[in-house]
C-alpha cells in the first residue's frame, strides 16, 4: 500500500519561502507523476503543479513564477518550494500520486495526510 | 481554466436515502480520442485527506462501495449515493482533468 507523509515548517513569515518535502513508502516512485495540492478556506483544493519521477515538471500557471518542485528518488522523496509566500497561501498542503494513464492524467489516488501551513509574521 | 461549480452547497439525508450531488463544468470535458469523460469524484472525510471515489465520470475506484455511483457527460455531473451510511458524512469534490491546470468544484457537505 503506497503512503505518502508531508513535512516541514507549519509556520512561515511573509516573503520568506515555503519548503514542504513528501516522503513515499510502500512502492515505487517510478512511472509515475508526484503532485502537491493545497486547501485553503478562500480558494478550496488547489493543484500547484507535478514532477515526474524523471524530473519533469509543470506548474499551475496561477503559481508557476514562485514554485519549485525536485525529486530525489534515492531518498524517495520529493519536495516543493513556494517563495514569496503572503497569507494567501496560507491553507493545508497535500502531496498525491497520479493513478496514471488507466485513470487519465490528473487523477489522484493516493494522498498525504496534508500539512497546515500558516504564513504570518 | 475551466470552473466547476456545484449544488447544493450542503444537504441532510436520512440513513438509508438517497443522496444526489450535482457538477457543472464551463466546458465539455468529454475527451473525444476515447469518448470519456474527464471528471472524478473525491470523497473527504473530517481530518482525513480526499479519497477517489469515481473517475471517468463513472468508474468507481477500487474498493469503494457500489452505493457510490457517477454519471453525466459533457458538462453535466452526479454522483449518487444510493442508500447512504453514517460513514459517508463527508464533503464531495468533483474534479476536471480534461485541460490543464485540473480544477476542482467548492465541494458538497452531506449530513445525517
Amino acid at each position: 500500500q503506497v503512503q505518502l507523509q508531508e513535512s516541514g515548517p507549519g509556520l512561515v513569515k511573509p516573503s520568506e519561502t515555503l519548503s514542504l518535502i513528501c516522503t513515499v513508502s510502500g512502492g515505487s516512485m517510478s512511472s509515475y507523476y508526484w503532485n502537491w495540492i493545497r486547501q485553503s478556506p478562500g480558494k478550496g483544493l488547489e493543484w500547484i503543479g507535478y514532477i515526474y519521477y524523471s524530473g519533469s515538471t509543470n506548474y499551475n500557471p496561477s503559481l508557476k513564477s514562485r514554485v519549485t518542485i525536485s525529486v530525489d528518488t534515492s531518498k524517495n522523496q520529493f519536495s516543493l518550494k513556494l517563495s514569496s509566500v503572503t497569507a494567501a497561501d496560507t491553507a493545508v498542503y497535500y502531496c498525491a500520486r497520479d493513478g496514471g494513464r488507466d485513470y487519465g492524467d490528473y487523477v489522484f489516488d493516493y494522498w498525504g495526510q496534508g500539512t497546515l501551513v500558516t504564513v504570518s509574521s | 481554466d475551466i470552473v466547476m461549480t456545484q449544488s447544493p452547497d450542503s444537504l441532510a439525508v436520512s440513513l438509508g436515502e438517497r443522496a444526489t450531488i450535482n457538477c457543472k463544468s464551463s466546458q465539455s470535458v468529454l475527451y473525444s480520442s476515447n469518448n470519456k469523460n474527464c471528471l472524478a469524484w473525491y470523497q473527504r472525510k473530517p481530518g482525513q485527506p480526499p479519497k477517489l471515489l469515481v473517475y471517468w465520470a463513472s468508474t468507481r475506484q477500487s474498493g469503494v462501495p457500489d452505493r457510490f455511483s457517477g454519471s453525466g457527460s459533457g458538462t453535466d455531473f452526479t454522483l449518487t449515493i444510493s442508500s447512504l451510511q453514517a460513514e459517508d458524512v463527508a464533503v464531495y469534490y468533483c474534479q476536471q482533468y480534461y485541460s490543464t491546470p485540473p480544477t476542482f468544484g467548492p465541494g458538497t457537505r452531506v449530513d445525517i
